[in-house]
């Protein structure tokens, strides 16, 4: 079990340009999620996959926003035309289908300037 | 999703035992209780869960009463090394279909020498 890890652990950006993040999940876990955590604030669900599929997206996630997870295993997170408002941090977390266990990363700390 | 609710804070000293409780009134009939912990600049790292009564692992015991509308995290004989956020989570439990998690803005344990 060698955890969840994410990449990058930062990323400084410049309003107006894309970024993506990738995440890959413990070996054996299907689902597979995304949160975004603010100062002082719990994490947020964005989005949920149990294996390729992505079955729910929060309203949060507007339309800049993409997920995907082509194969079932690693996936990324992408978002368009960034905002000064997208600064935070983006966790991973993933789970074995049937298990409310999650399992984070340490995230992906964004800074739009 | 059942709501959740926390004190914001909670300050405590080496060696003694902390109980956080967290009330959710509307917990669904196949929601499981899940409590994380998360460090600064970490993601959240599971702690406990349970559906009823008493739970008990190295780290921490869950009290769950019987109407289900309150859990009791107890840490006992925390160190400074406890100083974290604590998070209370309500969420369908296993065999269930899609699921997400939903975190509230957590406690605040304080732990001094």
């Amino acid at each position: 079990d060698t955890g969840v890890s994410q990449d990058p652990r930062h990323k400084i950006t410049k309003r107006g340009q894309n970024v993506t993040f990738r995440c890959d999940p413990i070996s054996e876990h299907n689902r597979l999620y995304w949160y975004r955590q603010t100062l002082g604030q719990g994490p947020e669900f964005l989005t949920y996959f149990q294996n390729e599929a992505q079955l729910e997206k929060s309203r949060l996630l507007s339309d800049r926003f993409s997920a995907e997870r082509p194969k079932g295993s690693f996936s990324t997170l992408e978002i368009q035309r960034t905002e000064q408002g997208d600064s935070a941090m983006y966790l991973c977390a993933s789970s074995r289908q049937g298990k409310e266990k999650l399992f984070f990363g340490s995230g992906t700390q964004l800074s739009v300037l | 999703l059942a709501k959740t609710t926390q004190p914001i804070s909670m300050d405590s000293y080496e060696g003694q035992e902390v109980n956080i409780t967290c009330s959710h009134n509307n917990i669904a009939t196949n929601d499981y209780i899940t409590w994380y912990q998360q460090f600064p600049s970490q993601g959240p790292r599971f702690i406990i869960q349970g559906y009823k009564t008493k739970v008990t692992n190295e780290v921490a015991s869950l009290f769950i009463p019987a109407d289900r509308k309150s859990s009791t995290l107890s840490l006992p004989r925390v160190s400074l090394s406890d100083t974290a956020v604590y998070y209370c989570l309500v969420g369908r439990g296993m065999n269930s279909g899609y699921s997400t998690l939903t975190f509230g803005k957590g406690t605040m344990l304080l732990v001094s020498p």
